[in-house]
């Protein structure tokens, strides 16, 4: 079955750290990943992509993601953490199967970034 | 200004009550999508239209309608028959609604059953 999985619903890392978001998918074709942040009581705001070529996504916001494929991976990074990353954070991939046409979601990563 | 608009911010409704979530784009996207938002659980599709006069049902479909008249607009109605629809309701939408288009939300409606 295709999934999506966020290892840690919470994150916690100091201003100006570096931090990591994990993902990790099961597709049975072709990955195409997402990565959204989303603010309390708001929509979500797209990031950034992986479709294919280079493994290093570079997105908005000075977030960074590395796709792998062994190990099947698209884990989100940003080298200097701002207190105002503080958010809600999904990962997604398209659904494979089929002609469907729509994405498979995450449960979400809290992240908290202390000043 | 491109974008989504949802309408409106907050609803309350009666047990009992069909309601109408208002969801608008002038971004010319062909897919339109609506998610319901539970603490813990992520985002569970509802209902998605990839062209006007066409939509298709998501993982949670049960006690919820919607319509694709306009390419622009893209309304979810929640019925009686939704048993628990207190919820967060986030419409979006994408260019063609392939498979490596992103998605672009709105502000989202918090639901409130009394």
């Amino acid at each position: 079955a295709q999934s999506v999985a966020q290892p840690e619903d919470q994150v916690n890392v100091a201003e100006g750290n570096p931090l990591t978001v994990k993902c990790t998918y099961s597709v049975s074709g072709n990955p195409y990943l997402f990565w959204y942040v989303q603010y309390p009581n708001r929509g979500l705001q797209f990031l950034l992509k992986y479709i294919t070529g280079d493994n290093l996504v570079k997105g908005s916001y000075g977030f960074e993601a590395e796709f792998n494929k062994s190990q099947t991976s698209f884990h989100l990074k940003k080298p200097s953490a701002l207190v105002s990353d503080s958010a809600l954070y999904f990962c997604a991939v398209s659904d494979q199967a089929g002609n469907n046409r729509k994405l498979i979601w995450g449960l979400g990563t809290s992240l908290a970034v202390n000043p | 200004d491109g974008g989504i608009t949802q309408s409106p911010k907050y609803l309350f409704r009666k047990e009992g009550q069909n309601v109408t979530l208002s969801c608008e784009q002038n971004l010319n996207h062909d897919a339109m999508y609506w998610y319901r938002q539970d603490p813990g659980q992520g985002l569970r599709l509802i209902y998605y239209s990839q062209i006007v006069n066409d939509f298709q049902k998501g993982d949670i479909a049960e006690g919820y309608s919607v319509s694709r008249e306009k390419k622009e607009s893209f309304p979810l109605t929640v019925t009686s028959a939704q048993k628990n629809p207190t919820a967060f309701y986030l419409c979006a939408s994408s260019r063609s609604g392939g498979r490596f288009d992103e998605q672009f939300f709105g502000p989202g409606t918090r639901l409130t059953v009394l």
